[in-house]
């Protein structure tokens, strides 16, 4: 059974910092998911990634297939970046593994 | 906007109730998902149609019951539901590879959910 760890649970920044979320996973997988929450409950897929790096805005992702693990780095952050971020990991006739969900609040 | 839409987005009910939530993907694509979130827990996969069909049941309760009449529309139907069963449920969407399992997957889609509270 694949097992997704994200760090930390919890992250409190100020406005401007850097921001690095980790995840690990257990298994070899196809696919890594980094995934936004808003409070209120709705879901936003901002990465797929099975390789390398990919970069969105002030978002990147990450993913090291040998070592199992991906980050997820927010340059810049913004009050507005304050949500769930959450990895997961497969997909398709599997559907998806989710992390506990990392907690991110940007302070003004 | 995302292309799914859930409803109701909030629904409160008793144990002896029978209600559905209902999910609409307007972006064509063959597969659909529910998915659990409890508070303070991971979100869980509880179902997955693919084409229409079937293909994960993840040890659900016979108290939720699954219907996918065409790819577009996904419903879970809930019948003596039990408090422990009050948390938001997810409906997704997907274009899955035609080439079967293995293949890299795909972005996944999410409606708002469906805040459920049972009394």
């Amino acid at each position: 059974k694949n097992e997704v760890e994200q760090s930390p649970q919890n992250l409190t920044a100020q406005e401007g910092e850097f921001i690095t979320i980790n995840c690990s996973y257990s298994v070899g997988i196809s696919a890594l998911h980094w995934l936004q929450q808003h409070p209120g409950g709705g879901i936003v897929s901002l990465f797929m990634l099975s390789s390398g790096k990919k970069k969105h805005g002030r978002l990147i992702a990450t993913i090291n297939i040998q070592e199992k693990h991906s980050s997820l780095h927010i340059t810049a952050s913004h009050p507005r970046d304050s949500a769930v971020y959450i990895c997961a990991s497969g997909g398709g006739a599997d559907g998806l593994t989710f992390g506990k969900g990392t907690h991110l609040i940007i302070q003004p | 906007e995302t292309g799914v839409t859930q409803t109701p987005r909030h629904l409160v009910m008793g144990m002896t109730n029978k209600k559905s939530l209902k999910c609409e993907q307007h972006l064509g694509h063959n597969a659909m998902y529910w998915y659990k979130q409890s508070a303070k827990k991971p979100l869980e996969l509880m179902f997955v149609y693919n084409f229409k069909e079937q293909t994960e049941n993840n040890s659900v309760p016979s108290r939720f019951s699954p219907e996918c009449p065409n790819s577009s529309h996904l419903f879970l139907h809930l019948h003596t539901l039990q408090p422990e069963d009050s948390a938001l449920y997810l409906c997704a969407s997907s274009q899955e590879s035609t080439l079967g399992a293995g293949e890299m997957g795909y972005i996944q889609y999410f409606g708002a959910g469906t805040r459920l509270s049972v009394l």
